[in-house]
C-alpha cells in the first residue's frame, strides 16, 4: 500500500468551478501537509502548507487537513485556465524531513 | 532571489556509461534535497545534505548513485554505470534551517534518459 493515494484525474472542469483536490495518507506520523503545483516540464511549486488538523486559506486556494481521517484536501475557487497544472499532495513527518509525494491529480480548468 | 538552478536540463546516455548531475540550491539554504520521477510513479525522496553533511540517504536506489556537497554550496549527484531503469527526472530541492525545513522549493529538474 502507497503512504500517499491520489487520484491522478484528469480532472477537467469549466472556468470558475470550485476544485476539490483530494489525497489520503496511512503514516500517522505526518505532521506538515504541503500541496505543490506543476506545470509540465517544471519543477513542482510550493503552493501551501498546513500543519497538523485545520484549515488554511491563501487568495483562492484552501487546503484542509482532517487527521483523524488521515484526509487532505485543497479547494480552488473560481478556478482559472491558467490553473490548468498537476497539484501534487506531500505530506511529511518532520523527524524524517522529506516529503512523501502522491502521484498528482492533472487538473484542467476549460476558457 | 535566484531559485534552485540544475543542470543540465537533459542528458541522453547509454546504459553503462557516467552522469553527473548538479544542483545549485538558494543561497543560504542549508538543506538540500534530491528527488527522482521514473515513469508512471511519483517522485521519491534519494537524500538529505544539511550543510556538507548526510542527513539522510535511506532513498539511495544502490551504490551506484554517490552524492556529494563540497563546501555546503552545490550538489552533485553521479550514476554510475547507468542502468535503463534510471531513466527518469532528477529534481533537486532546498529549504532554511529547521524552522522551515517544510518549506522545500525545487528546482526544473533534469531529464535523465539511459538507453
Amino acid at each position: 500500500q502507497k503512504e500517499v493515494e491520489q487520484d491522478p484525474g484528469p480532472l477537467s472542469v469549466p472556468e470558475g468551478a470550485i476544485v476539490s483536490l483530494n489525497c489520503t495518507y496511512s503514516n500517522s506520523a505526518f505532521q506538515y501537509f504541503m500541496w505543490y503545483r506543476q506545470y509540465s516540464r517544471k519543477g513542482p511549486e510550493l503552493l501551501m502548507y498546513t500543519y497538523s488538523s485545520g484549515n488554511k486559506e491563501d487568495g483562492r486556494f484552501t487546503a484542509q487537513v482532517d487527521k483523524s481521517s488521515k484526509y487532505i484536501s485543497l479547494f480552488i475557487r473560481d478556478s482559472q485556465p491558467s490553473d490548468s497544472a498537476t497539484y501534487l499532495c506531500a505530506p511529511m513527518n518532520t523527524g524524517f524531513q522529506k516529503l512523501v509525494f502522491g502521484t498528482g491529480t492533472r487538473l484542467l480548468v476549460s476558457p | 532571489e535566484a531559485g534552485v538552478t540544475q543542470f543540465p536540463s537533459h542528458s541522453v546516455i547509454e546504459k553503462g556509461q557516467t552522469v553527473t548531475l548538479r544542483c545549485d540550491p538558494i543561497s543560504g539554504h542549508d538543506n538540500l534535497y534530491w528527488y527522482r520521477r521514473v515513469m508512471g510513479k511519483e517522485i521519491k525522496f534519494l537524500l538529505h545534505f544539511v550543510k556538507e553533511s548526510k542527513q539522510d540517504e535511506s532513498g539511495m536506489p544502490n551504490n551506484r548513485f554517490l552524492a556529494e556537497r563540497t563546501g555546503g554550496t552545490y550538489s552533485t549527484l553521479k550514476v554510475q554505470p547507468a542502468e535503463l531503469e534510471d531513466s527518469g527526472v532528477y529534481f533537486c530541492a532546498s529549504s532554511q534551517g529547521r524552522d522551515r525545513l517544510y518549506e522545500q522549493y525545487f528546482g526544473p529538474g533534469t531529464r535523465l534518459t539511459v538507453t
